[in-house]
């Protein structure tokens, strides 16, 4: 069965602080598909990233930055410099490849809060 | 760019009426999802629809329907609604041929509140 899950309910950090959230998943399938998704508190779910189970080289967009380990099933997402405006609800997301319609699965999110 | 467009914003509703949330997808796209999300809960996977036909069916209660017309957008029916009922309603649309799961888009989402 798929699941995703992201341990990290909350997290609050200051400005300019690194931050990591943590996203590990579950699947049986070899053909996968990784998301993470930032809802900032207007509401709307915005696309960040999207990773395929074949390419497990990490990458950076700006401050943004992923590291994929298949070993351990986990697709962590990493903030630099953190900003205000970094502040919403993160979620990570499973898509198996097989799966016609593109269905996610969703953790359950983790609330960032940044401080100024 | 275009996005996806959800229409409208905001619903309110009384126990037991109907509502119809609608969804046009972004331009060319041909799959169409519908996501339901409770207050303070993750997105849960209702129903899709590719070229018109129903794709996949996830957790999408007997009293809710949907289908995708030949323009593409579609419409959630929802009948005899229930407190429980209140939720963001997202859609997302994609583009089949270029990886089904390449990119998947979300609209801004119904909020449907019902009393």
């Amino acid at each position: 069965a798929q699941k995703v899950t992201q341990a990290q309910t909350e997290i609050s950090v200051v400005e300019k602080e690194d931050v990591t959230l943590d996203c590990v998943y579950e699947t049986r399938d070899t053909t996968y598909y990784l998301f993470w998704y930032k809802q900032p508190p207007s509401g709307e779910l915005v696309f960040l990233i999207r990773r395929n189970s074949f390419d497990e080289q990490n990458e950076i967009s700006g401050r943004y930055s992923w590291n994929f380990q298949k070993s351990t099933s986990s697709f962590n997402f990493t903030i630099t410099a953190s900003q205000v405006v970094d502040s919403a609800v993160y979620f990570c997301a499973l898509s198996e490849a097989l799966n016609q319609g593109g269905k996610l699965i969703f953790g359950q999110g983790t609330e960032l809060s940044v401080k100024p | 760019a275009a996005g996806v467009i959800q229409s409208p914003r905001h619903l309110i509703k009384e126990k037991r009426e109907t509502a119809t949330l609608k969804c046009y997808p972004i331009p060319r796209h041909d799959t169409v999802y519908w996501y339901q999300q409770g207050p303070g809960q993750d997105p849960q996977f209702l129903i899709s629809f590719y070229e018109k036909m129903q794709s996949d069916k996830g957790s999408i209660p007997d009293r809710f329907s949907a289908q995708q017309f030949s323009d593409y957008h579609s419409e959630l029916n929802m009948s005899s609604l229930e407190l429980g009922d209140s939720a963001l309603y997202f859609c997302a649309s994609s583009i089949s041929g270029e990886g089904m799961n390449e990119k998947l888009f979300f609209g801004s989402g119904t909020q449907l509140s019902v009393l």
